[in-house]
């Protein structure tokens, strides 16, 4: 069965500390997809990101990265020198693969509330 | 990233009217679109998944004469929330599923921006 947990409920950071949202997945597919979508007060999901399961590499854009480590099953996000506009709800999301056709539907964690504070 | 677009954002209705919420992939061409709806403090919960020019496909427990779905063209999805009752007040949030390119890995969802619903 495929399942998202994101563990923290809620976070409160001063600006300029950094920050780390957990996320762990569970899946029996090989090849899997995982997002992180952030979601500001306006209610609009943004996209942040997508990783494929066979590649492990961590990504880095500005002041964020993500951490992706099969052997944990987690996929961690990394905000650095966090501003008050980081402030929203970031969800972290799992899709597994059909084979010969269309990616699968969107699982998703329950959301982290990042709060940042000046 | 692709754009999409969700109209209207706001809506307030008296109970046992209909409403329609457009849902619009605005510079890219989508086989599939989806529908959730999301309640406050909460994850996103997929009611319906949206397959252009065939009939849409229902989650669970989600009635399909009540949250009627047409996926007409490529770019273009509609929810209609017949008879919308004040149990149906919610935040309606589509999307579209960029296409697989051949030899391409995986698709991403894009979301709208949501429609606010509230039924009086």
């Amino acid at each position: 069965a495929q399942k998202v947990t994101q563990a923290q409920t809620e976070i409160s950071v001063v600006e300029k500390e950094d920050v780390t949202l957990d996320c762990v997945y569970e899946t029996r597919d090989t090849t899997y997809y995982l997002f992180w979508y952030k979601q500001p007060p306006s209610g609009e999901l943004v996209f942040l990101i997508r990783r494929n399961s066979f590649d492990e590499q961590n990504e880095i854009s500005g002041r964020y990265s993500w951490n992706f480590q099969k052997s944990t099953s987690s996929f961690n996000f990394t905000i650095t020198a966090s501003q008050v506009v980081d402030s929203a709800v970031y969800f972290c999301a799992l899709s597994e693969d059909n084979y010969g056709g269309s990616q699968g539907n969107l699982i998703f964690g329950k959301g982290t509330k990042l709060s940042v504070k000046p | 990233g692709a754009v999409v677009s969700q109209h209207p954002s706001w809506v307030i209705c008296k109970s046992g009217t209909s409403v329609k919420i457009e849902c619009r992939s605005l510079d890219f061409q989508a086989t599939t679109m989806f529908w959730y709806r999301q309640f406050p403090k909460q994850s996103l919960m997929l009611m319906a998944t949206s397959n252009e020019g065939s009939k849409a496909t229902y989650e669970q427990g989600v009635e399909k004469d009540k949250f009627l779905i047409n996926h007409a063209s490529l770019t273009l999805s509609t929810l209609t929330v017949t008879s919308a009752h004040p149990e149906d007040s919610s935040f309606y949030i589509c999307s579209a599923r960029e296409p697989r390119i051949a030899g391409g890995i995986g698709e991403t969802q894009y979301f709208g921006p949501g429609t606010r619903l509230l039924v009086l």
